[in-house]
């Protein structure tokens, strides 16, 4: 595998079900990030995860659950989801931002497209 | 709040034609990142400039950073079917990005 795979590609699931997802980079990379991508809006930024530490968390509602086990992978919880947070999620993995040497280059995995029925 | 304005939302153009599309802000950036992005797949980083006035060349894609690191284009010259997608920018600042809501071009054959 290279780059950033991500895992499932597709995710249906009932507002009463509990469901991860997951990101993994083969980049080098130590930072790694959750967007949300909705239609009509930008990307949204949700969780930064730099050296494995949570470094920004976008005022995400409680039911959206980060882990970052290690700089390779990241995991998006998610649990009591409302029909509002179908979108797509993207993962997303970077040299660690703040450093002076870093660029701003992400790299993007595949995306899951999440439906909440 | 850092936003970033895209121009025009949605473009369609025939194979062969040239075109460029507007990335714009009020709000100073230390690099500017352009992607692209295709139907069920993630955005795909095509270029990064970070220095004002700053022109990149990618084949037949031409980017350029504006003066005052607030703006930046992307112009594309005949194109193809195959640059159908929807291209961003991103601004990176404060050590993470702001994204645009992006283009989205439609090239026809």
């Amino acid at each position: 595998e290279t780059g950033v795979t991500q895992t499932p590609r597709h995710l249906v699931m009932g507002m009463t079900n509990k469901k991860s997802l997951k990101c993994e980079q083969h980049l080098g990379h130590n930072a790694m990030y959750w967007y949300k991508q909705s239609a009509k809006k930008p990307l949204e930024l949700m969780f930064v995860y730099s050296l494995e530490e949570r470094v920004e968390n976008n005022s995400v509602p409680s039911r959206f659950s980060p882990e970052c086990p290690n700089s390779s992978h990241l995991f998006l919880h998610l649990h009591t989801l409302q029909p509002e947070d179908s979108a797509l999620y993207l993962c997303a993995s970077s040299h660690s931002p703040g450093l002076a040497d870093s660029s701003y280059e992400q790299y993007f995995g595949p995306g899951t497209r999440l439906t909440v029925t | 709040t850092q936003l970033l304005e895209q121009s025009p939302q949605f473009l369609s153009i025939q194979e062969g034609e040239n075109l460029t599309v507007y990335c714009n802000s009020s709000s100073v950036f230390s690099s500017l990142q352009w992607y692209r992005q295709e139907p069920g797949e993630g955005p795909v980083l095509l270029v990064t400039v970070v220095t004002g006035g700053e022109v990149k060349k990618l084949k037949r894609l031409t980017f350029q950073f504006g003066d005052a690191r607030k703006d930046s284009s992307l112009h594309i010259t005949a194109a193809q079917t195959g640059d159908t997608g929807l291209y961003l920018c991103a601004g990176g600042s404060n050590y993470k990005l702001t994204f645009g809501k992006g283009t989205l071009l439609t090239v026809n054959p």
